[in-house]
């Protein structure tokens, strides 16, 4: 298995655009999570999915940033528009049945908004 | 949500054996304990976990206390590649969602 796919694997914007972050999950795999890394506050849960249902975005900064997940395949975050405080590392996790307790990293997209 | 409390940093000799703490007092009777780690620049990797009984697996042991309030992650032989940080985690499996919650955890140094 190929593992969490994650694109892009660097994003540099300016401030006031579009951002769309890219995930492909595990196959099979019935949760996917999005967190976020920063140096100031550490690995931050953003959303996460059952079975292509959002189930919690309580830490969803604000209204700017958005997550879809259209099938069991795909996910996307998208942060419209933009800002320099955004610049982070955004991580996509997929997990297996709950019962296994593991969460299977992607390597992560390194966003910065000039 | 039940939290845990682990150092800041600790620092180990190489081929010595590591203990990594972890105090999560307020753990519930349906928490389970994990444990993570980061290496520099990649996401973070499942390393264990457990619920009650101590654990084993080819990259550590876990130890559980009895009354769950405390745990212990055990590196048997630290390498220079276990240089990373170490995140224990409760992951609470409640009726509608299941959360998976990040700590600052615990960076660790090995000593050559």
């Amino acid at each position: 298995d190929a593992g969490v796919i994650q694109s892009p694997r660097h994003e540099v914007t300016e401030m006031g655009q579009e951002v769309t972050l890219r995930c492909k999950p595990i196959s099979g795999h019935d949760y996917l999570f999005w967190y976020r890394q920063t140096m100031m506050r550490g690995l931050e849960l953003l959303i996460y999915f059952n079975n292509n249902v959002p189930i919690d975005d309580s830490g969803m900064p604000e209204d700017r940033f958005s997550a879809k997940m259209p099938n069991a395949s795909f996910s996307t975050l998208k942060i419209q528009p933009s800002e320099p405080r955004d610049s982070a590392v955004y991580f996509c996790a997929s997990s297996p049945d709950p019962d296994t307790g593991e969460l299977f990293f992607g390597e992560g997209s390194r966003l910065t908004v000039l | 949500d039940a939290k845990t409390t682990q150092p800041n940093s600790m620092e180990s000799n190489e081929e010595e054996p590591v203990h990594l703490p972890c105090n999560h007092s307020t753990i519930s009777g349906t928490d389970y304990i994990h444990w993570y780690r980061q290496l520099p620049s990649q996401g973070p990797e499942y390393v264990i976990h457990g619920l009650t009984s101590n654990v084993n697996n080819r990259m550590a042991s876990l130890a559980i206390a009895e009354d769950r309030k405390s745990s212990t992650l055990i590196l048997h032989r630290a390498t220079l590649r276990d240089a990373a940080v170490y995140y224990c985690i409760l992951r609470d499996r409640g009726t509608s969602y299941d959360k998976v919650i990040f700590g600052p955890g615990t960076s660790l140094s090995v000593i050559p």
